[in-house]
Parts: structure tokens; C-alpha cells; sequence
């Protein structure tokens, strides 16, 4: 069964201290990576989706990058409504349906 | 536009009720989800219905129904549930069945008592 990690846990950041959200996989071949964004109380937001190794994407103060193990976002000169919990999220295919594989989340906190 | 509603946005019942949670979209999208989340954990998947049938059941137990009325609307009938059902139940949906983005509505918060 694929398998999804994420690290660190909990990051606490300056406002303006650029920093690097990890997401690494066990998959028996990647179909698409997903990372979204939950604030508390409230559903995730979609913010990327990678298909293949290699492949970036970026909105505002966003960067998700993916290698064949791992996927990053990036986060520049953050501030604090970038708070959140950040999750990814890999495709997984049952008999013929997605299903995603969550990890368990970055709570980010972002201090002004 | 992107959005999924959910209603109620709250909800307490007690283990004896029947109740309803209701999600729409009109993204014009082909699947529609149910998951559960508990606090600090990431959401669990309960059902998936592609053209509106139910083709995922992830094992829940009966007094989860869902429903799927027609492609825009999606409800998940509750009866006799226990306190260990308390969690926020999201609704989310696709383009298709098939490797793509979900969205997701924001959510119902479930109390059992």
C-alpha cells in the first residue's frame, strides 16, 4: 500500500524566513502528488498538482517541486496568514477509482 | 469557480437521532467523496460515487447511508451513531474517477452526545 510522510511536524517561522515543507513517498508508481492547504475547522484548499519527477509549480509565495521519492514546497518571505496545515497527498487507483493517501501535515505557524 | 457547500455547518445529535449532511457542487464535476477527519489527523475516505453510483465503500459501518440524488447533489444519512463518530465530515469532488484534483467543501462539524 503506498505510503505518504511528511516533515517536519510543526514549524514555527519568522515572518519573512523563507523555509522548505518535506513530503516523501512509497508508491508503486506515481500517478500524481497533490499538496493543499487547511486551516482550522475548515476544508483543504487545493493548491498543486505533480505528475512526473522534475516538475514545478508555483503561486504567490508557493513553490512545489517533485523528485521520483520526494516533493517539496517552498516557502518564500512567508507571513502570517500563510499559517496553516499543509498536506500532501499522493493517487492511489482502486480498482479503477482515485483514491488519495494523505500524510499526516506540516502545522505551520508563521509569526509576524 | 471551485466551490463545494456543505450543510449544516454544525450539527449535534444524539445516538438515537436520525440526521442528514447535505453537499452541493456545480462544477459540473462526475465524482463526488465523503471523508471523515478527526482532530490533528489527516481525512480519512468513506465513499466515492462516480455518475452518481457508489463505487467505493471504504468498510463503514451501516449507520453511515450516503446518497447520491443526482450529479450535482450528495447526502450521507446518520443513525444511531456513537460519540466516537464526532469528527468534521468533508465532501469533496472531481472531474472524473479518474487521477485528478479534489475539492473540497468546508466541511460539517459533528458532535455525538
Amino acid at each position: 500500500e503506498d505510503q505518504v510522510t511528511q516533515s517536519p511536524e510543526a514549524l514555527r517561522l519568522q515572518e519573512g524566513e523563507s523555509s522548505s515543507l518535506n513530503c516523501s513517498y512509497t508508491v508503486s508508481g506515481l500517478r500524481g502528488l497533490f499538496w493543499y492547504r487547511q486551516d482550522p475547522g475548515k476544508g483543504p484548499e487545493f493548491l498543486f498538482t505533480l505528475y512526473s519527477a522534475g516538475e514545478e509549480k508555483e503561486k504567490e509565495r508557493l513553490k512545489a517541486t517533485l523528485t521520483k521519492k520526494e516533493s517539496f514546497l517552498h516557502i518564500t518571505a512567508p507571513k502570517p496568514e500563510d499559517s496553516a496545515t499543509y498536506l500532501c497527498a499522493v493517487s492511489e487507483m482502486n480498482t479503477g477509482f482515485q483514491k488519495l493517501v494523505f500524510g499526516t501535515g506540516t502545522r505551520l505557524l508563521v509569526s509576524p | 469557480d471551485t466551490e463545494v457547500t456543505q450543510t449544516p455547518k454544525h450539527l449535534v445529535m444524539g445516538m438515537t437521532n436520525k440526521k442528514s449532511l447535505k453537499c452541493e457542487q456545480h462544477m459540473g464535476h462526475r465524482a463526488m467523496y465523503w471523508y471523515k477527519q478527526k482532530a490533528k489527523k489527516p481525512p480519512e475516505l468513506m465513499f466515492v460515487y462516480s455518475y452518481e453510483k457508489l463505487s467505493i465503500n471504504e468498510s463503514v459501518p451501516s449507520r453511515f447511508s450516503p446518497e447520491c440524488p443526482n450529479s450535482s447533489l450528495l447526502n450521507l444519512h446518520l443513525h444511531a451513531l456513537q460519540p466516537e463518530d464526532s469528527a468534521l465530515y468533508l465532501c469533496a469532488s472531481s472531474q472524473d474517477r479518474g487521477v485528478r484534483e479534489q475539492y473540497f467543501g468546508p466541511g460539517t462539524r459533528l458532535t455525538v452526545t
